[in-house]
């Protein structure tokens, strides 16, 4: 079957980094996605790797390794606005979005 | 990036009746569109995935009468939520894509309350 792990819960500070692992099981690879989503809101897209390695959009980084099944989004700087579920999500080979539970991320002073 | 419109952002009906969502692609052709339904404190599910011009496709467990969807154009897409019931209440979110290669950007989400 298919599966997308990641934490359910993470607890970081104000001002310091977090990294949000996901790890994947599908059916073919066609890229990965990081959304973020604050509650009662839509999701809004972060980043999509479909190659190996780091990218890096101001604050926010996402590493792949395709190999591992495996891929990491870092938040550095940490504001309180960060606070939110962040959703990993793999497109399978028949071009669907498979999607993991997300992690909620509580940012404290 | 990208901007997907979804209408109407919450709305409250009776038992019974129909509701209808738009979902729409301000300044890029969707060829596809996903719709997704959402519980609380539960991850995204995917209701059915359609193709502008062609039937939508169903995932498993979805009703196909009771969730009516059409992509008319390459700018809009519809879910009807058919003689609706309580535990239809949910958040909707639709998704848009121009492709396969491309990313999906999501509409806001409507929040359907079934009273």
């Amino acid at each position: 079957g298919q599966n997308i792990d990641q934490p359910t819960e993470m607890t970081a500070t104000e001002g310091a980094i977090v990294q949000i692992n996901c790890t994947y099981q599908t059916s073919g690879f066609n890229g990965l996605f990081w959304y973020q989503q604050h509650a009662g809101e839509a999701p809004t897209f972060l980043s999509y790797n479909v190659l190996d390695g780091l990218e890096e959009k101001g604050r926010f980084s996402s590493f792949l390794s395709r190999s591992k099944g495996y891929s990491y989004l870092l938040l550095k700087e940490l504001q309180m606005k960060d606070s939110a579920s962040y959703l990993c999500a793999v497109m399978d080979s028949n071009y669907q979005l498979i999607w993991g539970a997300g992690t909620k991320l509580i940012i404290k002073p | 990036g990208a901007v997907v419109s979804q209408h109407p952002s919450r709305v409250i009906c009776k038992s019974g009746t129909s509701v209808k969502i738009e979902c729409r692609s301000l300044d890029f052709q969707a060829t596809t569109m996903f719709w997704y339904r959402q519980f609380p404190k539960q991850s995204l599910m995917l209701m059915a995935t359609s193709n502008e011009g062609s039937k939508a496709t169903y995932e498993q467990g979805v009703e196909k009468d009771k969730f009516l969807i059409n992509h008319a154009s390459l700018t809009l897409s519809t879910l009807t939520v058919t003689s609706a019931h309580p535990e239809d209440s949910s958040f909707y979110i639709c998704s848009a894509s121009g492709g396969r290669d491309t990313e999906a950007f999501f509409g806001q989400g409507t929040r359907l309350t079934v009273v």
